[in-house]
């Protein structure tokens, strides 16, 4: 079955880029029914859409972070990546990725990543 | 795009019915057929158990069911139990590909 693994570092100095890798295994990326997010869960809180890419590397981006967000994808390493810019405390989170069928096949977020730990802190 | 918004807390014993409300705007719960709830335990990733306002994915339990109206979506848990005991969160389509989550509403199983 189809599984995603979030990679990279644990520890980002304020005012740096955070990135992020997310691995897909058993199933393509490539596949025209789902998009392929990032959401993130500071210590504590809620969860926050970050944005999402399709395949053909058209991406989405939380209005709240798009200025400091980049997503892309490598459909021949079947994985896609997040940048997060000028990262701050409050910054710090589990980021997870997800598969997100597509709006007219489920729109919902069907299969997620274990998640990953990012403290930003000098 | 504002979070959605879900009690912080709700309660119930074993076997009991529980409902958590999710408010959202025109522009998001009640523009669109496509809010998911999530079960989440502590230290794990969430759990899919709605999408499109009613549907369950296979797997998850019938107790767990969805419905919406006007601009809030529920999420009514049946004959709960001790393993229902979770952070739970609303998810809506807000449009132009993007989405938005609720705060998120940990039940307790007295």
């Amino acid at each position: 079955q189809l599984q995603l693994q979030e990679s990279g570092p644990g520890l980002v100095k304020p005012s740096e880029t955070l990135s992020l890798t997310c691995t897909v295994s058993g199933g393509s990326i490539s596949s025209s029914s789902y998009y392929w997010d990032w959401i993130r869960q500071p210590p504590g809180k809620g969860l926050e859409w970050i944005g999402n890419i399709y395949y053909s590397g058209t991406t989405y981006y939380n209005p709240s972070l798009r200025s400091r967000v980049t997503i892309s994808v490598d459909t021949s390493k079947n994985q896609f990546s997040l940048k997060l810019s000028s990262v701050t405390a409050a910054d710090t989170a589990v980021f997870y990725c997800a598969r997100h069928v597509r709006p007219g096949y489920g729109g919902a977020f069907d299969i997620w990543g274990q998640g990953t730990m990012v403290t930003v802190s000098s | 795009q504002s979070a959605l918004t879900q009690p912080a807390s709700v309660s119930g014993s074993p076997g009991q019915s529980i409902t958590i409300s999710c408010t959202g705007t025109s522009s998001d719960v009640g523009s669109y057929n496509l809010v998911s709830w999530y079960q989440q335990h502590p230290g794990k990733a969430p759990k899919l158990m709605i999408y499109e306002g009613s549907k369950r994915p296979s797997g998850v339990s019938n107790r767990f069911s969805g419905s919406k109206s006007g601009n809030t979506a529920s999420l009514t848990i049946s004959g709960l139990q001790t393993e229902d005991e979770a952070d739970y969160y609303c998810c809506s389509y807000a449009g132009s590909t993007t989405s938005v989550f609720g705060g998120g509403t940990k039940l307790t199983v007295l």
